[in-house]
């Protein structure tokens, strides 16, 4: 299957700071792009949609202001956590789709630590 | 999309076949099926998906109900690695935002020894 590829894989990072995700589709140009949030033992809840070039479409009850999403090109989707708290730690998933393919691919995930 | 439910653990002998179960009663005609597995601390691997008609790969084989209100997913011969939580989701399949997927709390799989 395609390779969608998420980096850092973990990363800890003071109270206050921002903290910036990549994801990346490495062999096929990704369309849109989702950006999953998940908290210890529980599923993965949808945070946002971008579509390359364009604003990224959030869910209710997430801040837009406090996560930052760019997909500036077909490849590339960047997931930024402004001023983290604790209760921002968790594990971000990106996956990503194309109008060539039936299904998402998802990257390994970020584990966010903020202490 | 339509709403499924699993059971919330299911226990397997190595070398045996996992059978998964999934309904989704209230599936629309064209909605899919489509199975993610998510192994822990990893992001989910996309498994299989169907329709109507009965799907198999490399990984597993999706068996789905006449009146397609649920359906099974199948590994024929479970292995320790295949221990991990298992995701039905229905969704329309085509491009673009459709990807959104809405994950419920799926069934965890262990394969014991």
């Amino acid at each position: 299957g395609a390779v969608v590829s998420q980096h850092p894989s973990w990363v800890i990072c003071k109270s206050g700071t921002s903290v910036k995700i990549e994801c990346r589709s490495l062999d096929f140009q990704a369309t849109t792009m989702f950006w999953y949030r998940q908290f210890p033992k529980q599923s993965l809840m949808l945070m946002a949609t971008s579509n390359e070039g364009s604003k990224a479409t959030y869910e209710q009850g997430v801040e837009k202001d406090k996560f930052l999403i760019n997909h500036a090109s077909l490849t590339l989707s960047t997931l930024t956590v402004t001023s983290a708290h604790p209760e921002d730690s968790s594990f971000y998933i990106c996956s990503a789709g194309s109008w060539a393919n039936t299904e998402a691919f998802f990257g390994q995930g970020t584990r966010l630590t903020v202490v | 999309d339509a709403k499924t439910t699993q059971p919330t653990s299911m226990d397997c002998a190595e070398g045996r076949a996992a059978n998964l179960p999934c309904n989704h009663s209230t599936i629309s005609g064209n909605e899919y099926v489509y199975w993610y597995r998510q192994i822990h601390s990893q992001g989910p691997q996309y498994i299989i998906h169907g329709l109507k008609n009965n799907e198999t790969n490399e990984m597993a084989s999706l068996i789905i109900t006449e009146d397609r209100k649920s359906s099974t997913l199948i590994l024929p011969h479970a292995t320790l690695r295949d221990t991990a939580v298992y995701y039905c989701i229905v969704r329309v399949s085509s491009g673009g935002s459709n990807y959104k997927l809405t994950f419920g709390k799926g069934t965890l799989l262990t394969v014991n020894p």
